[in-house]
């Protein structure tokens, strides 16, 4: 089974719809994150979480909010929809220490019409 | 702020031949730089990694990167490149202060037979 999952893999919605995306590890790992990845414009972190009670905005967290679960679960909201949050999203978690590499999942396809 | 640059938008070379992917970086302090490997429909991969000691790191699947800081770089190299190497590679730095990471824009690499 995969470290890291993300559900759904691919969602297709319309303009205004509330979504949720989630993620769920089993590497035991306190460190998660969101991120968003456009073409030409790699990655940018929308959100990440060090434990459970800390939660932290990242560098384009408008017109998203994030939920921490447990440990092991870390979920993506967007209220209301817009086309140009259509991209691919990723979760990822790292280990305690910044020395540690971080662990993606497959990534989730969204496209909002 | 932390940043971090991949010049090349695409690098193409010849299978057999050596290949070079380059990556520059701005951290203040110490640089914890990371390169990732991106397949098509799948999530990042750890490569490598240089926290501290020997400029030379090695990684998974043959490949390598060399740390220089006088010219802030950690370019990806590999002797001999294989037609299975082509995809998205990103390299990262991590703010040891924050303990979030930043990713270059990528650069596809595409080796031919």
């Amino acid at each position: 089974d995969a470290d890291v999952t993300q559900t759904p893999r691919n969602r297709i919605t319309k303009t205004g719809k509330r979504i949720m995306l989630e993620c769920s590890q089993t590497k035991g790992h306190d460190r998660m994150y969101w991120y968003r990845q456009d073409p030409g414009l790699g990655l940018r972190l929308i959100y990440y979480s060090f434990d459970v009670k800390d939660i932290n905005k990242g560098e384009i967290s408008d017109g998203y909010s994030v939920s921490r679960q447990a440990q092991a679960k870390f979920s993506l909201s967007l209220e209301s929809a817009i086309p140009n949050q259509t991209a691919l999203y990723f979760c990822a978690t790292s280990d305690r220490h910044f020395t540690f590499e971080q662990f993606f999942g497959p990534g989730t396809r969204l496209t909002v019409l | 702020a932390q940043s971090v640059a991949q010049p090349e938008d695409q690098v193409n070379v010849a299978e057999g031949n050596p290949l070079t992917v380059k990556c520059t970086y701005s951290v203040s302090g110490n640089p914890y730089l990371f390169w990732y490997v991106q397949y098509p429909n799948r999530g990042l991969q750890f490569l490598l990694k240089y926290i501290t000691g020997d400029n030379l790191v090695k990684g998974s699947y043959g490949f390598e990167a060399e740390f220089n800081k006088s010219q802030t770089s950690f370019h990806l190299k590999k002797p001999s490149a294989l037609v299975s190497d082509s995809a998205l590679y990103f390299c990262a730095v991590r703010d040891t202060n924050a303990g979030k990471s930043t990713f270059g824009d990528g650069t596809t690499l595409t080796v031919k037979p």
